[in-house]
């Protein structure tokens, strides 16, 4: 069966600090991996995504991650964050029609 | 805008009654999901749809049944609901171009539903 770890639930962090957010998964198929950003009161919304091809993803709001199939990680990064950064982000795999979330981590932005 | 709705988007009910929550789309999608999100848990997947009376069970779908006669509504129902079952719940579908899939998912706003 395929699974999510988000190996932090929560991150503090300065602003305009750089920031990882992690994320390993195990699948015994290729999949398709996400990340996801929830506002808070608001619903989820897709900040990247690799399907195939370069392992670098960029997305909105500056946020990229990096696809690495030998270690199963697909970390999302920003080089400076801001306080409109403060979210929940969710990174998902995609093995076939089923979409399998991680538990979140909560990035709280430090002034 | 995915042209997601949902409804109710708040619902109070008691432990014992049957409650049915409605995702209509707009766009004709194929797929069709229901998950719920839970501090701690994330979010998790109830069931899925892959067409008009195609379903499948997803990680948590003990207590919950859906149908979809239709390809533009996704009904889940929790027959007896249960404290446990307190939850936001979101529907969402998943994005196509042209006749591929895009792979990734786009979300109702949610519903929250209190099970006293």
């Amino acid at each position: 069966a395929q699974s999510v770890t988000q190996l932090d639930s929560q991150v503090p962090v300065f602003e305009e600090a750089p920031v990882e957010l992690r994320c390993n998964y195990s699948s015994s198929v290729s999949v398709y991996l996400f990340w996801y950003v929830q506002y808070p009161n608001q619903g989820l919304q897709l900040l990247l995504k690799y399907l195939s091809g370069s392992t670098l993803v960029k997305g909105i709001n500056g946020f990229e991650a990096e696809f690495n199939k030998s270690q199963t990680s697909f970390h999302l990064r920003k080089p400076s964050v801001h306080i409109s950064d403060t979210a929940e982000y969710f990174c998902a795999v995609s093995p076939d029609d089923k979409i399998i979330f991680g538990k979140g981590t909560r990035l709280h932005i430090l002034p | 805008d995915a042209g997601i709705t949902q409804s109710p988007r708040h619902k109070v009910t008691e432990t014992g009654t049957p409650v049915t929550l409605r995702c209509h789309q707009t766009e004709n999608h194929r797929y069709m999901y229901w998950y719920r999100q839970d501090p701690g848990h994330g979010l998790r997947l109830i069931h899925y749809s892959y067409g008009v009376k195609d379903t499948d069970k997803g990680e948590v779908s003990d207590g919950y049944s859906v149908s979809r006669s239709k390809t533009e509504d996704f009904l889940l129902t929790l027959e007896s609901a249960t404290s446990s079952q307190t939850s936001v719940y979101f529907c969402a579908i998943k994005g196509t171009s042209g006749r591929s899939s895009t792979g990734e998912l786009f979300f109702g706003e949610g519903s929250r539903l209190t099970v006293l």
